[in-house]
């Protein structure tokens, strides 16, 4: 079966600092990976996903995220932290058919001045 | 105009009621979701509904019966509440029943049992 951890359920950093939010698999065939976003008391939004082309892979408002099978990480970064960056991340991967998303526990990111 | 719509937004009740959730998408897409996230934020899928026919049925109690009355709307209803249902529930849609996981969300209907 199919699953995600998410490392770090609280990560915080300064305006402009690097963003890495931690995500790992578990998968018995090669995963479709994704990352959605969760904007205080709004719906999930995609990000970005995997599903085997380029490893490294672009998404919406900077972030990107890579593929590493060695690892079995898909881990998110931005270069430059905005204040609208703080939300909620969920790292989810495919699991069998009828796009069953299987989330992680999701990491809560806090930008400060 | 919003794409996934639920409702009601809020939702506070006494255990033992029964209640409905209702979701709308205008997006055209064939496939609808449930999710429901506790107050951890963790995210569970409970059902799917494609064309209005059941295709995922997560183990969910059976007090939980989603209704598809045609492909652009998915309801929810909770007969004899309790406690734990008390979470936020998520209607989501998706085009065909493919794999690309690509999923719309509504904001969700913030369930309440006291």
């Amino acid at each position: 079966a199919q699953s995600v951890t998410q490392l770090g359920s609280h990560v915080s950093v300064s305006e402009g600092a690097l963003v890495l939010l931690r995500c790992n698999y578990s998968s018995s065939v090669p995963p479709y990976l994704f990352w959605y976003v969760q904007y205080p008391n709004q719906g999930l939004q995609l990000l970005l996903k995997y599903t085997s082309a380029a490893t490294l892979v672009k998404g919406i408002n900077g972030f990107e995220a890579e593929f590493k099978k060695s690892e079995t990480s898909f881990h998110l970064t931005k270069p430059s932290a905005h204040m609208s960056d703080a939300a909620e991340y969920f790292c989810a991967v495919l699991s069998g058919g009828y796009n069953k998303l299987i989330f992680g526990a999701g990491t809560r990111l806090a930008v400060h001045p | 105009d919003t794409a996934v719509s639920q409702t009601p937004k809020y939702l506070v009740t006494q255990m033992g009621n029964d209640k409905s959730i209702k979701c709308e998408q205008n997006l055209g897409h064939d496939t609808m979701y449930w999710y429901k996230q506790d107050s951890k934020k963790f995210l569970k899928i409970m059902f799917s509904y494609n064309n209005k026919e059941l295709i995922i049925n997560e183990t969910v109690p059976n007090r939980f019966s989603p209704k598809s009355p045609d492909k652009a709307h998915l309801n929810l209803h909770i007969n004899s509440l309790e406690l734990g249902d008390s979470a936020v529930y998520f209607c989501a849609s998706s085009q065909g029943q493919g794999d690309d996981g690509e999923l719309f969300f509504g904001e969700g209907s913030r369930l309440t049992v006291l």
